[in-house]
Order: structure tokens, then sequence, then C-alpha cells
């Protein structure tokens, strides 16, 4: 079974540019989230999917950043325009829906330079 | 979410015994323990998680106490690709987010 798959797995972007960032969860995972690790912190949470349905955003930081699932399956996280501290490690996560208890499977991260 | 405290770092000798304590004192009572471990450059990786008794899986075990205020997660027999850093995480199951502290990083040495 393939994992947690994130594309591209680095990119280098110039403040005021756009990058989108790609999540393909594992088949099945109804749950797909977002996480960031900024300047060598703490990993962050972004927003939660339930398919196609955001469960909770409570941590995108600015309207600069989108995220969409259109369909419930992959899902893209976009930035624009790109700042200088955006620069870091997006990780994106998928889940199970139903029972009483869920892994969350991390993908390898999207590593994201703004210079 | 509760709140977690680990320590920062721990050292551990190949083959022994590496035990990472977790401090979860208000910890409620729809709230699991979950064990991650972030190995350099790779996304987090599930490793172990518990409600009240003690669990065992292939990669570790997780003793609670009773009291459910604290937690230690146990690698049997480390080696050096367990070196990483381990983060304990509290939150209920109703699929919701993980908060993450900065967790312990775990250095096995030869």
């Amino acid at each position: 079974e393939a994992g947690v798959t994130q594309f591209p797995s680095h990119s280098v972007i110039e403040k005021g540019q756009t990058v989108t960032l790609r999540c393909d969860p594992i088949s099945g995972h109804d749950n797909l989230y977002w996480y960031r690790r900024v300047m060598g912190k703490e990993i962050k949470f972004l927003l939660h999917f339930v398919k196609e349905s955001k469960q909770d955003e409570s941590g995108m930081p600015n309207n600069r950043f989108l995220a969409e699932r259109t369909g419930g399956t992959y899902s893209t996280l976009k930035v624009q325009p790109a700042e200088l501290e955006d620069s870091g490690v997006y990780f994106c996560a998928s889940s199970q829906m139903g029972g009483s208890f869920y892994e969350q499977y991390f993908g390898p991260g999207t590593r994201l330079t703004v210079t | 979410d509760a709140k977690t405290t680990q320590p920062p770092s721990m050292d551990c000798a190949e083959g022994r015994a590496a035990n990472l304590p977790c401090n979860h004192s208000t910890i409620s009572g729809n709230e699991y323990v979950y064990w991650y471990r972030q190995i350099h450059s790779q996304g987090p990786q599930y490793i172990i998680h518990g409600l009240k008794n003690n669990e065992t899986n292939e990669m570790a075990s997780l003793i609670i106490t009773e009291d459910r205020k604290s937690s230690t997660l146990i690698l049997p027999h480390a080696t050096l690709r367990d070196t990483a850093v381990y983060y304990c995480i509290v939150r209920a199951t109703n699929a919701g987010k993980s908060t993450f502290g900065d967790g312990t990083t775990l250095t096995v040495k030869p």
C-alpha cells in the first residue's frame, strides 16, 4: 500500500511568487491534515479536511494560504504571494474515518525555500 | 489538546533500552497518549498509542502511570537508526489535530 506522497519534495521560489504544494493521501483515508515546521521550530497544525470539507482551519496563518481538496482525494496548498517567513517544511498526513482510533500517517514533506 | 513536557535530549547506548519520559498532567479522560518520531528529513512516524493500559507493539512499549499524568516510551533494544526526535502527543481520538511540542532528541551511540 502506498503511503502519503507529497510533491514537490523541494521548491525554491522568490518572494512574491506563487507556489502550490500537493498531497496525495493514502487511498481511502477521508481525513487529510496539513502541518508545517518553519524556522526550525515545532511542527504546527494548519488545517484538517474531512473528505472535501474543511473541518478545522484554525492553524492557517493568513489569507495568503489557500488549501483545497476537490473531490475528497488529493489536496493542494497554495501560497500566494510567498513571503520569506513561509520557508520551512510542509507536511501532509492522512487517517481513516470511523472507529475509535486514528493513526495519522505523514508524508515526507515539501521543503519550501523563499528567497 | 493537553500540553506535554519532555526532556529536550537524551543519549542511549546501542543495544540498550531507551526510556523516554513525558509529562501530561492536564490530560482529560477522553484523551489518548500518542508517540511519534521524526527521523531527520522524513515525516513524523507513528509509534504507539494508549489510553490507560500499558501497550506494546513491534516497535516499542508504552507505560502509562495509573493517574495518567505521565508516560514512558520504551525502545527495548535501541539501534543507531532509532536516533530521531520523539514526540509525545495527547489528544482525543476523534480525528483531531495533533499538537507537537519540542520533543526529545534521542541520540543512540555505538
